[in-house]
């Protein structure tokens, strides 16, 4: 048990499909993230969130809409994706955004194969 | 532009032998380092960190070490241990900003 829970673990989608990735934290964090891990490339931040409130969108298209109805849960809403959006997108939480030295923890990660 | 840069993308070390991990940044407002440790299908896990105003951290066989005026960190693992056989990423945050940027990674073999 992480901490941090990401569902579902693979998902393959077509390009016209909506579908969302759901992650929940156990943490008792303030911060929830969104990071896209493609092969070779860093982790990229998508979306931060602290105490519901969207405090950073990283140049993200829109076809990836984050909801984040409460601190324990993050969305990821997904609609009419590219086939390089496949990867595996990462959920992490910290006890807060401001402040350094607070450690991120991570879920498993959604992989996702866009078809 | 890549502000955090793991120039090694694999590295392979004989058990017992210390594994040394090299990272880059260069963003000077970047003042809390961590390094992540990932095996495959799982998400990253912390495993230490250090802030600017140290130029060590040591816990068991991980030590990261820091030195800002090159603007480097690196993380030996000694003894390293088949175990330890995972992708290792660094990240760099700044206090003003919880946000992590996190290098390529570094894929560790350790051979028994």
């Amino acid at each position: 048990e992480t901490g941090v829970t990401q569902t579902p673990r693979h998902l393959v989608m077509g390009m016209t499909n909506k579908k969302s990735l759901k992650c929940e934290q156990h943490l008792g964090h303030n911060a929830m993230y969104w990071y896209k891990q493609s092969a070779k490339k860093p982790l990229e931040l998508m979306f931060v969130y602290s105490l519901e409130e969207r405090v950073e969108n990283n140049s993200v298209p829109s076809r990836f809409s984050p909801e984040c109805p409460n601190s324990s849960h993050l969305f990821l809403h997904l609609h009419t994706l590219q086939p390089e959006d496949s990867a595996l997108y990462l959920c992490a939480s910290s006890q807060d955004v401001r402040g350094g030295g607070t450690e991120a923890f991570f879920g498993q990660g959604t992989r996702l194969t866009v078809v | 532009d890549q502000q955090v840069k793991q120039n090694s993308p694999s590295l392979s070390v004989q058990e017992g032998r210390i594994s040394i991990l090299n990272c880059d940044y260069t963003n000077s407002m970047f003042d809390y380092f961590l390094w992540y440790k990932k095996y495959p299908a799982e998400g990253p896990t912390f495993l230490i960190s250090i802030s600017s105003i140290k130029d060590k951290n040591e816990d068991g066989r991980f030590t990261v070490f820091l030195n800002k005026s090159a603007k480097h960190l690196s993380l030996h693992i000694v003894p390293s241990q088949p175990g330890d056989s995972a992708v290792y990423f660094c990240a760099a945050g700044g206090t003003s900003y919880g946000k992590l940027t996190f290098g390529q990674g570094t894929i560790l073999t350790v051979h028994p």
